[in-house]
């Protein structure tokens, strides 16, 4: 059974980076065949998906976000992590980390990491 | 990109069904048959209940469902039962190369 889970700072001041990992058990990112995202949550909205990336690096970003955000991965620690520069109080979100195959809808999960930008 | 348009609520009362509808583009729900329902309960991480527009997991039970009409993809839930009451997402595959999803809708089990 494969399981997410995400950690890192929930509390980040504006303008700084958030930074957050993924650490992923049960099965290898390196085995490939599933790209690694990460998706948040607004207060009381729906979701967005910020990007997503795969074993050989390939990535893929929401253009909206796409110019402060990096997704990398560490297959030695078999964790991805996410790091979103700039931000401010509309970035205060829960972010998710998932698994999918290209294109693909979310099979896996982590519980979410409830990250709030305030000084 | 914009998110796909939800319906804010909708209610049922046990053994009713419902539907839940999720509008977008010919450049997402339109166009391609990737679209993705989730349910999401208070606290808790969403879970896949439908994905290419009418295929359910193993384990998701029957009385789940989807379809898709032009521009419009559709959850069906039939003999709506308490534990259903929750939020439910859709989401798409885009002509841009990315993901997007609804804004979420509320399901309330009367």
């Amino acid at each position: 059974q494969v399981q997410l889970q995400e950690s890192g700072p929930g509390l980040v001041r504006p303008s700084q980076t958030l930074s957050l990992t993924c650490t992923v058990s049960g099965g290898s990112i390196s085995r490939g065949g599933y790209y690694w995202s990460w998706i948040r949550q607004l207060p009381g909205k729906g979701l967005e998906w910020i990007g997503y990336i795969y074993y050989n690096g390939n990535t893929y970003y929401n253009p909206s976000l796409r110019s402060r955000v990096i997704i990398s991965v560490d297959m030695s620690k078999n964790q991805f992590s996410l790091k979103l520069s700039s931000v401010t109080a509309a970035d205060t979100a829960v972010y998710y980390c998932a698994r999918a195959r290209k294109w693909s809808p979310f099979d896996y999960w982590g519980q979410g990491a409830l990250v709030t930008v305030s000084s | 990109q914009s998110a796909l348009t939800q319906p804010a609520s909708v209610s049922g009362s046990p053994g009713q069904s419902i539907t839940i509808a999720c509008t977008g583009t010919s450049s997402d729900v339109g166009g391609y048959d990737y679209v993705a329902w989730y349910q999401q309960h208070p606290g808790k991480a969403p879970k896949l209940m439908i994905y290419d527009v009418i295929n359910r997991p193993s384990g998701v039970s029957n009385r789940f469902s989807g379809s898709k009409s032009g521009n419009t993809a559709s959850l069906t839930i039939s003999g709506l039962q308490a534990e259903d009451e929750a939020d439910y997402f859709c989401g798409s595959y885009t002509s841009s190369t990315t993901l997007v999803f609804g804004g979420g809708t509320k399901l309330t089990v009367l």
